[in-house]
């Protein structure tokens, strides 16, 4: 049973777009959001976070939004740039238990 | 102040064999984490320390196990490889775990390993 999915396992986007990537989860008691990037031949690489009692937090280019009523969380990227180019990992978690990581989205930015 | 590092970077197993993986943390951080990566899959939680002490533990069968020291470095292990076990295995650090406070984990750059 995935607790936490990323149901695009790519996307394309054109530099200086917005790049949408898109998580769902399961289980209503996480309280704690986080994005992670990962490029090829490294660790992931904490990106961004939210909390639960928010729906927005942003960072720069970065922002991302939590819908607690539709258990749902997307990370916006604007203006995307060619070194955006990686793999986008979203995790959840509840208190202090481990986090749980979706399968992943390779983001590609197209200059 | 130096990252999460992981030791050895590439590895080559057969069958049936024993491999052991090393992960010292960022200085300071007391919790380490495991999470095994597979092509197609997500970052899967192998388990955590803090303190020397497991406090969490995936769904992982008994072959897999780990430590920590007091130096808050960590070992995991595999015993009787199988091919399916071959994954990039990462190591993850936080700073302490303290009631309901979340810490954000940083991680090193993995250990692949192949089965053959």
């Amino acid at each position: 049973d995935q607790q936490v999915k990323q149901n695009s396992p790519s996307l394309s986007v054109q530099e200086g777009r917005i790049s949408i990537l898109n998580c769902d989860y399961t289980n209503s008691m996480f309280d704690y959001f986080l994005w992670y990037k990962k490029y090829p031949a490294e660790g992931p690489t904490f990106l961004i976070s939210i909390s639960s009692i928010k729906d927005k937090n942003e960072d720069g280019r970065f922002t991302v939004f939590l819908n607690k009523s539709a258990k749902h969380l997307s990370l916006h990227i604007v203006p995307s740039q060619p070194g955006d180019s990686a793999v986008y990992f979203c995790a959840a978690q509840r208190g202090n238990t481990p986090l749980v990581f979706g399968k992943g989205t390779r983001l590609s930015v197209i200059a | 102040k130096a990252g999460v590092t992981q030791t050895p970077r590439y590895l080559i197993k057969t069958r049936g064999q024993q491999v052991t993986l090393s992960c010292s943390p960022i200085s300071g951080h007391r919790s380490v984490s495991w999470y095994q990566q597979t092509p197609g899959q997500g970052l899967q939680f192998l388990f955590e320390y803090f303190s020397e002490t497991q406090r969490n533990k995936g769904n992982f069968p008994g072959r897999f196990s780990g430590r920590q020291f007091s130096n808050s470095r960590s070992e995991m292990n595999v015993s009787t490889l199988e091919l399916g076990d071959s994954a990039l295995y990462l190591c993850a650090s936080s700073l302490t775990v303290a009631g309901g406070l979340t810490e954000t984990q940083y991680f090193g750059p993995g250990t692949r390993l192949l089965v053959l």
